[in-house]
């Protein structure tokens, strides 16, 4: 099994949109949990950390399910700004990240 | 000014050259990382410091070495540039404290 699996997309969605993307991960010892973005060429920046109680941060949503090992994003009313690459990022050993190959959004106005 | 600088940002060098990529911090973390990334792949992880007497090799050292000079300064090295080396490279920190990795802008190396 793949240490992080996403589906690589592309999700083309009109504005308005709720969209969801899912992850899983392999190492049931990892602690934390993150979404990143990032844009075409750009830098990855942190969208949101992911706790276990499950989290928003305005028009984003976090869960994680442990048992499953398994982590969701939710992006409600699509703006045309959201086109990105989403990235899945579990922690690793020794507090490292590993990350996810990305799904890629498309938002169509 | 940006916390995390990475030079060159664009880099064209030819097979056998040595070549190095240099990243500098204001942040004041402790751990650096070096990051590689390939059309349809993921980060890797090549080289990682928890403080400058600590270096540690990632996912995909082999080919690379690196050199923490100071708390703030992070550089990769390939001593032997090869094609497959061509890829976008990002330096990332992380205080000891925190959670969240904070990138450079990247560096993008093309070996022909």
């Amino acid at each position: 099994r793949k240490e992080v699996e996403q589906d690589p997309g592309p999700f083309n969605v009109p504005e308005g949109a709720t969209v969801a993307f899912n992850c899983t991960y392999s190492n049931s010892a990892s602690q934390s949990f993150f979404w990143y973005r990032q844009d075409c060429r750009k830098e990855p920046k942190l969208l949101m950390s992911v706790y276990s109680s499950g989290n928003e941060d305005g028009r984003f949503t976090a869960q994680l399910n442990r048992a499953s090992q398994y982590i969701s994003l939710l992006i409600r009313d699509s703006k045309l700004s959201d086109s990105a690459t989403y990235l899945c990022v579990p922690g690793g050993s020794q507090g490292n990240l590993i990350f996810g190959k990305g799904t890629k959004l498309s938002v169509k106005p | 000014d940006a916390d995390v600088t990475q030079t060159p940002r664009n880099r064209i060098t030819k097979t056998g050259k040595r070549i190095m990529l240099e990243c500098s911090q204001t942040k004041g973390h402790d751990r650096m990382y070096w990051y590689r990334q390939d059309p349809g792949l993921g980060l890797r992880l090549i080289y990682y410091s928890f403080d400058v007497k600590d270096i540690n090799k990632g996912e995909i050292s082999d080919g690379y070495s690196v050199s923490r000079q100071a708390q703030a300064k992070f550089s990769l090295s390939l001593e032997s540039a090869i094609p497959n080396q061509t890829a976008l490279y990002f330096c990332a920190t992380r205080g000891q404290g925190g959670a969240e990795q904070y990138f450079g802008p990247g560096t993008r190396l093309t070996v022909t």
